[in-house]
């Protein structure tokens, strides 16, 4: 079955504890992309990637860093969350940049909390 | 710059039309997209309509593009309970690796 996949799908964690959420797709997609979701804000961009060794900063990159080893994976680090990083995390993958029929394929989210 | 903007709640009885609106300021965006958001779950691709087209239909969906206005709308007929969800809608920006998202509607169903 053709899908992203993240983990966990939910985390409470402490302020300044380096976390990662990992993302993983088996459609062989190059661009992948992370997503925050708030309350009123919709979807934000955080960073993308267009393929392997290729990352670029989205709309709110900042206290966040990806990494693009493998296609299929694109993990979301958090160096030192603070607590304006609680939200719910999305991730999202596509065999183009997602326009037209590159339809984005989305994880089910993970929803964060930090204390 | 860029900003897609939705009113957040939108309430209709079943059986009823529901009509999500939107807009945008892009006027060079290539795509706009809806999505659904059903709980607890990822977003959808329910549709999406290319800029130099005005209309779309698929099944129950109708999408209306005003360009001169940057108006997009949905349009569900014969709202069911399976309905009720988040939408949003989408802008693919000029640039390629970029889509905007509005705030997502609230869709609530009334018997």
């Amino acid at each position: 079955e053709a899908q992203v996949t993240q983990n966990p799908r939910y985390l409470i964690t402490v302020t300044g504890k380096k976390l990662t959420v990992t993302c993983s797709q088996n459609m062989n997609h190059e661009y992948m992309s992370w997503y925050r979701q708030d309350p009123g804000l919709g979807l934000r961009q955080i960073y993308y990637s267009m393929n392997v060794e290729v990352t670029d900063k989205g709309d709110v990159p900042e206290g966040y860093k990806v990494s693009r080893k493998e296609k299929r994976n694109f993990p979301l680090i958090l160096e030192s969350p603070s607590p304006n990083q609680t939200s719910l995390y999305f991730c999202a993958s596509s065999s183009g940049a997602g326009g037209g029929n590159n339809e984005q394929f989305f994880g089910p989210g993970t929803r964060l909390t930090v204390l | 710059g860029e900003d897609v903007e939705q009113s957040l709640f939108l309430s209709v009885r079943e059986g009823d039309s529901s009509v999500i609106n939107c807009t945008y300021t892009d006027s060079s965006s290539t795509y706009l997209y809806w999505y659904k958001q059903e709980p607890g779950a990822g977003l959808q691709l329910l549709t999406y309509i290319f800029s130099n087209m005005d209309m779309k239909q698929d099944q129950r969906l109708t999408v209306l593009l005003n360009k001169k206005d940057k108006h997009l709308s949905l349009r569900i007929a014969d709202t069911q309970t399976g309905d009720s969800a988040i939408y949003f809608c989408a802008e693919r920006y000029s640039s390629a690796s970029k889509i905007i998202f509005g705030s997502g509607t609230r869709l609530s169903i009334r018997p």
